[in-house]
């Protein structure tokens, strides 16, 4: 039982590039989160997705996609990566979508480094 | 959406007890209480969940008064592995307006000292 897993754990990019960073969990749950914290700071939610087939944007969505591929994966594209980008991406999942997603215990993963130049 | 206020900072000696407060004076009806820590180089870690009284479980304990505008975790007789950045995070209900956020906020660095 992985948990929550991440592909890569290292990336660093010239701006203007494309990549697709991964995200795995083997526990069954139903909702899945993508987050990046910057230096010094906290993490912000970029998307969500409550369940299969469903998105929904987070506070700082611009300049990502993301594609919930099925139950156990979930995973945050960065069509024209720029510097402003630079940050470290956290992946975490949960059990229900109930909608009341903060009684709701995530588990992370543990990240990528994206450095973009 | 309830936000919160935590110290940036605290520093604490080997073996002592530590109490961090949060602030959360728009905390709605339905809102739990969760506090997360993080470790460098790593994502955040669920420590201890609650709405309102006492929760207790075996690492931290989670004070919420009656009117529950603020809480406080207690870690009790810390160790050096104990230093870390504690989030203290208060929910707010899925709109279903398509958009929800999830706030982490900056949390309090906790350093231990031996």
């Amino acid at each position: 039982n992985a948990g929550v897993t991440q592909t890569p754990k290292f990336q660093v990019l010239k701006t203007g590039q494309s990549m697709t960073l991964q995200c795995a969990q083997d526990m069954n749950h139903n909702s899945m989160y993508w987050y990046r914290q910057d230096p010094g700071m906290g993490l912000r939610l970029i998307y969500y997705s409550a369940s299969e087939g469903t998105t929904d944007k987070g506070e700082v969505p611009n300049g990502y996609n993301v594609s919930r591929l099925n139950k156990r994966e979930f995973s945050l594209r960065l069509e024209s990566a720029a510097p402003s980008q630079t940050s470290v991406y956290f992946c975490a999942s949960s059990e229900t979508n109930t909608g009341t997603f903060i009684a709701d215990t995530q588990y992370f993963g543990p990240g990528t480094r994206l450095t973009v130049l | 959406l309830a936000k919160t206020t935590q110290p940036i900072s605290m520093d604490s000696y080997e073996g002592q007890e530590v109490n961090i407060t949060c602030s959360h004076n728009n905390i709605a009806t339905n809102d739990y209480i969760t506090w997360y820590q993080q470790f460098p180089s790593q994502g955040p870690r669920f420590i201890i969940q609650g709405y309102k009284t006492k929760v207790t479980n075996e690492v931290a304990s989670l004070f919420i008064p009656a009117d529950r505008k603020s809480s406080t975790l207690s870690l009790p007789r810390v160790s050096l592995s104990d230093t870390a950045v504690y989030y203290c995070l208060v929910g707010d209900s899925y709109s279903g307006a398509g958009s929800y956020q999830l706030t982490f906020g900056k949390g309090t660095k906790l350093s231990v000292i031996p």
